[in-house]
């Protein structure tokens, strides 16, 4: 079945530091891929997508390219901020036989991030 | 995108018991979704919600634990039935556009003692 996978964590850094968060996914067809974020006390968020291959996502100073050759969509952010600490989750969603999208999204197991000053 | 709310936003339940989760979005939608989220661990689909049909489940949840109605094209319930301390989770609904995103509500966090 269709998976994704997600680097362990949690992953702590300091303030200005680079940000990777690996991901890879299992799938029968052709996904679509997300990163959601989830700030302390808040409810899931989109942060960014990219719905084909070599498509470039990107939001608030974070960055993912769809790599279909390796199956992966690593999330990047050349500089954290405090405010960036959160639980990031990895998604993907298959499109319907129509090609249009409503499909379910498969998640990641989550990774916790902390930033400190 | 879509402003989804929940009620109620969290309850305190005993077991055995059930507790009916609302879900209202502002806008009309084709598909909305129902999602768990126990402590400390990823989402997990529980069923997927058409208007004016039944619910489709997956795997490991079943219509008579986790009832679902969706009436109309703005509004669905998610029951939990008959509710034992391992149903204690946050429960999500979302919603679906063509543009291939979901948007979450903001959650109901249910504990059962």
């Amino acid at each position: 079945g269709d998976s994704v996978t997600q680097m362990e964590g949690p992953v702590t850094l300091s303030e200005e530091a680079f940000l990777t968060i690996n991901c890879t996914y299992t799938a029968t067809g052709y996904p679509s891929l997300f990163w959601y974020v989830q700030y302390p006390g808040e409810g899931l968020q989109l942060l960014l997508k990219a719905t084909k291959a070599d498509d470039k996502g990107s939001n608030k100073g974070f960055e993912a390219t769809y790599r279909k050759e390796t199956t992966s969509f690593h999330l990047e952010k050349g500089s954290v901020q405090v405010s960036d600490s959160a639980v990031y989750f990895c998604a993907l969603s298959l499109a319907n036989a129509g090609g249009t999208s409503y499909g379910k999204l498969t998640f990641g197991q989550g990774t916790i991030l902390t930033v400190h000053p | 995108s879509a402003v989804i709310s929940q009620k109620p936003s969290r309850d305190i339940c005993q077991r055995g018991t059930s507790l009916t989760i609302q879900c209202q979005v502002d806008s009309q939608v084709t598909m909305m979704f129902w999602y768990r989220q126990q402590p400390g661990q990823s989402l997990t689909l529980i069923a997927t919600a058409n208007q004016g049909s039944e619910a489709t489940y997956e795997s490991g949840f079943v219509i008579d634990k986790f009832p679902i109605s969706r009436p109309n094209l703005t509004f669905s319930t998610l029951t939990v039935s008959n509710m034992s301390p391992e149903d204690s989770s946050i429960y999500l609904c979302s919603v679906g556009n063509r543009d291939y995103e979901q948007y979450f509500g903001p959650g109901t966090r249910l504990t059962v003692t």
